[in-house]
């Protein structure tokens, strides 16, 4: 089955710099990425998300890119700011079937 | 608009009790999932229900039920509960298998 490794496990970064957190998958049929923040006691939720004919999706702060050669994606956040903080999960999964694999989490710790 | 709902929020058992988890989305949703969370490990998918009077395993089902009741409810059931089952539930619906996932809250569920 599908095994997904994201690096890294914990990112401090100043507020106004960049992150960037990183997921490989080994099922080249996966061909759907989405990525979720999850706030303490919280679900997770949806941030962004990615299908395998795109190479790169931007929203406002937030960009994923994807190389399905290296199967590997990453999650880009610029000018973090404090609420940014949380724990960031990658996930990959197959057309049409119910099997999604997570990362194992990062948590990004945004300070003022 | 609630989303996906989970109860209990937390309960404590003791080995061999048994305890049903109770998750409902107000989404009109056709598929539903059951994930645990366990530290560093992300969430890994137990069971789902692609659809109404469906399910299916996923990648950790053994010592799990699962019942999917009418399209909103879908239930987690721990016949005989042990320690290695402490970990945090979380209940997920989409509209579609490869659509975003939308989870509840969670319930963080210790085993004596």
């Amino acid at each position: 089955g599908e095994n997904v490794e994201q690096h890294p496990s914990t990112l401090s970064v100043q507020e106004g710099d960049s992150a960037v957190i990183k997921c490989t998958y080994s099922d080249s049929a996966s061909n759907y990425f989405p990525w979720y923040k999850q706030e303490l006691g919280k679900g997770p939720q949806l941030i962004i998300d990615i299908r395998s004919n795109v190479g790169e999706k931007k929203d406002q702060r937030i960009a994923v890119t994807l190389n399905k050669t290296a199967k590997h994606f990453s999650l880009h956040i610029t000018e973090t700011q404090p609420e940014d903080s949380a724990v960031y999960f990658c996930a990959a999964s197959i057309v049409n079937n119910n099997d999604m694999r997570f990362g194992a989490g990062t948590r990004l710790t945004v300070k003022p | 608009n609630a989303g996906v709902t989970q109860t209990p929020k937390f309960q404590v058992l003791k080995t061999g009790q048994s305890m049903t988890l109770q998750c409902a989305q107000d989404m009109n949703h056709n598929s539903m999932y059951w994930y645990r969370q366990d530290p560093g490990m992300g969430l890994r998918l137990i069971y789902y229900s692609a659809s109404e009077g469906t399910t299916d395993k996923g990648e950790v089902p053994n010592g799990y039920n699962v019942s999917r009741l009418n399209k909103r409810e879908f239930s987690l059931r721990l016949e005989s509960a042990a320690p290695s089952q402490t970990s945090v539930y979380f209940c997920a619906s989409t509209p579609d298998p490869l659509g975003p996932q939308h989870f509840g809250d969670g319930t963080r569920l210790s085993i004596l």
